[in-house]
């Protein structure tokens, strides 16, 4: 059975850097053709595509966003952990880690969600 | 980047009735690479349709999914009280994948 869970801290102040983790089971990130990405909801708003990374460490990120992500993952853990620097309160939302298709680049199973707050 | 415009913002519909929802991209999507996921309040999404028009595991045959090119159509024949929810399209075929703004169906 796969499964994903994101954890992290619920509040952030703004400017402050933000660090989620997506703890998978179910299969390995290492394995050949696997991918994890993210994707952010803030509250009552669309689904945004954030950040992808693959077995192999290629990564993939939002243009829009690029300058302030980093996705990593730690293979002993089987994790996948994002970074999101200098943090406003229009980052505030959910966030989703979800394990790409093997077919393409949508989503076939995705964590609860991580709701983030920032405020001071 | 390609833009996804989902009509309309909200169906209002009755168990057992049809439900049509359109996506419709800014350009061309790159082959036939567009998902539909179901997100129900307080869920995160769910896999519907990829490729336009294939159902993910699990995924009861009233959901199908179907076009090409720049409109994308997902259909529910017949309404289930469990189908009330927001639907979002995702192209895939082109950088960076991109969603739509969502369609709710809700409660007539």
């Amino acid at each position: 059975q796969i499964t994903l869970k994101e954890s992290g801290p619920t509040l952030v102040k703004p400017t402050q850097t933000l660090t989620l983790t997506c703890t998978v089971s179910g299969f390995s990130v290492r394995s050949a053709g696997v991918a994890v990405g993210w994707i952010r909801q803030p509250p009552g708003k669309a689904l945004e595509w954030l950040a992808l990374i693959f077995w192999n460490d290629d990564t993939r990120y939002s243009p829009s966003l690029a300058d302030r992500l980093t996705i990593t993952k730690d293979t002993s853990k089987n994790q996948v952990v994002l970074t999101m620097t200098n943090m406003d309160p229009v980052d505030t939302g959910t966030y989703y880690c979800a394990q790409k298709g093997y077919g393409g680049y949508y989503y076939a199973y995705w964590g609860q969600g991580a709701l983030v707050t920032v405020s001071s | 980047e390609i833009v996804l415009t989902q009509s309309p913002g909200t169906l209002s519909l009755s168990p057992g009735e049809r439900a049509t929802l359109s996506c419709r991209a800014s350009q061309t999507v790159t082959s036939i690479y567009l998902a539909w996921y179901q997100q129900r309040p307080g869920q995160a999404p769910r896999l519907l349709i990829y490729d336009a028009s294939s159902r993910a595991t699990g995924v009861p045959d009233r959901f199908s999914g179907s076009g090409s090119g720049t409109d994308f159509t997902l259909t529910i024949s017949r309404l289930e009280p469990e189908d009330f929810a927001i639907y979002y399209c995702q192209q895939y075929g082109n950088s960076p994948v991109t969603f739509g703004g969502g369609t709710k169906v809700d409660f007539k």
